[in-house]
C-alpha cells in the first residue's frame, strides 16, 4: 500500500493564481482531513470529509475548497491564491472517528 | 484555537537520556493521540490512549493521562539521535475532528 501520497511536493504561485492540490489514499478510509502546518503553530484543520459526497469545514476554510467524489481521492482547491496562504499542507485519513490518523507527505506551497 | 498545549515548546538532551513532555487540554476527551514529526516530513502516529486508560507502553515510550487534570505526559526511555523531531498531541475536540497543539521540539544530542 502507498498510504497517502500528495502531489505537488512544492509548488510556488502568484497572488490570485488557482490550483488543486491532490490527495489520494488507498486505504479505503472513509475520513480524510486537510490541514495547513504554520512555524511554531500546530496543524490547522481546513475542510474534513466523512465519507464520499460530504465534506465539512475545519477551522480555517476561507480561500479553500474541497470536494470528495470517491472515497480515495480528496482534492483541496485554492481558488486565488494569497500570500496568507503561504504554507505546508497536509493531508490525512483515517479509519473510525477521531482514530489513528496517516498523513501524507506533505506539500509546500508560496504564494508570492 | 486550539485545545491541546504542549509543554515545553523545547527540550535538548544527551543521547541515553530521558525525555518527558506534557499536554494540556481544555475540555473532555474520548482518546488523545501522539505523533512525531522529523524535519519535513508528515506526522507519524505515536500512541492513541482513550479516556478510560491511565498509562500506556510502546517500546520505549510511555504515555499517561489524567483526565481530573486534563493532561498527558509522553516519556521517551533511552533517547537516540533518531528521537530528534517535534512531538505533537492530538485531542478529539469534538466529532470528526482532532485539535493539535502547537508541539514540542526535541533535539538529542550525540
Amino acid at each position: 500500500n502507498a498510504g497517502v501520497t500528495q502531489t505537488p511536493k512544492f509548488q510556488v504561485l502568484k497572488t490570485g493564481q488557482s490550483m488543486t492540490l491532490q490527495c489520494a489514499q488507498d486505504m479505503n478510509h472513509e475520513y480524510m482531513s486537510w490541514y495547513r502546518q504554520d512555524p511554531g503553530m500546530g496543524l490547522r484543520l481546513i475542510h474534513y470529509s466523512v465519507g464520499a459526497g460530504i465534506t465539512d469545514q475545519g477551522e480555517v476554510p476561507n480561500g479553500y475548497n474541497v470536494s470528495r467524489s470517491t472515497t480515495e481521492d480528496f482534492p483541496l482547491r485554492l481558488l486565488s491564491a494569497a500570500p496568507s496562504q503561504t504554507s505546508v499542507y497536509f493531508c490525512a485519513s483515517n479509519r473510525e472517528l477521531t482514530d489513528t490518523q496517516y498523513f501524507g507527505p506533505g506539500t509546500r506551497l508560496t504564494v508570492l | 484555537s486550539q485545545q491541546g498545549e504542549e509543554d515545553p515548546q523545547a527540550l535538548s538532551i544527551q543521547e541515553g537520556e530521558n525525555a518527558t513532555m506534557n499536554c494540556s487540554y481544555k475540555t473532555s476527551i474520548n482518546n488523545l493521540q501522539w505523533y512525531r514529526q522529523n524535519s519535513g516530513r508528515g506526522l507519524v502516529h505515536l500512541i492513541l490512549i482513550r479516556s478510560n486508560e491511565r498509562e500506556k507502553h510502546s517500546g520505549r515510550l510511555r504515555v499517561t493521562l489524567d483526565t481530573s487534570k486534563k493532561s498527558s505526559s509522553l516519556l521517551i526511555t533511552a533517547s537516540r539521535a533518531a528521537d530528534t523531531a517535534s512531538y505533537f498531541c492530538a485531542t478529539d475536540a469534538d466529532d470528526y475532528k482532532l485539535s493539535f497543539g502547537a508541539g514540542t521540539t526535541v533535539t538529542v544530542r550525540a
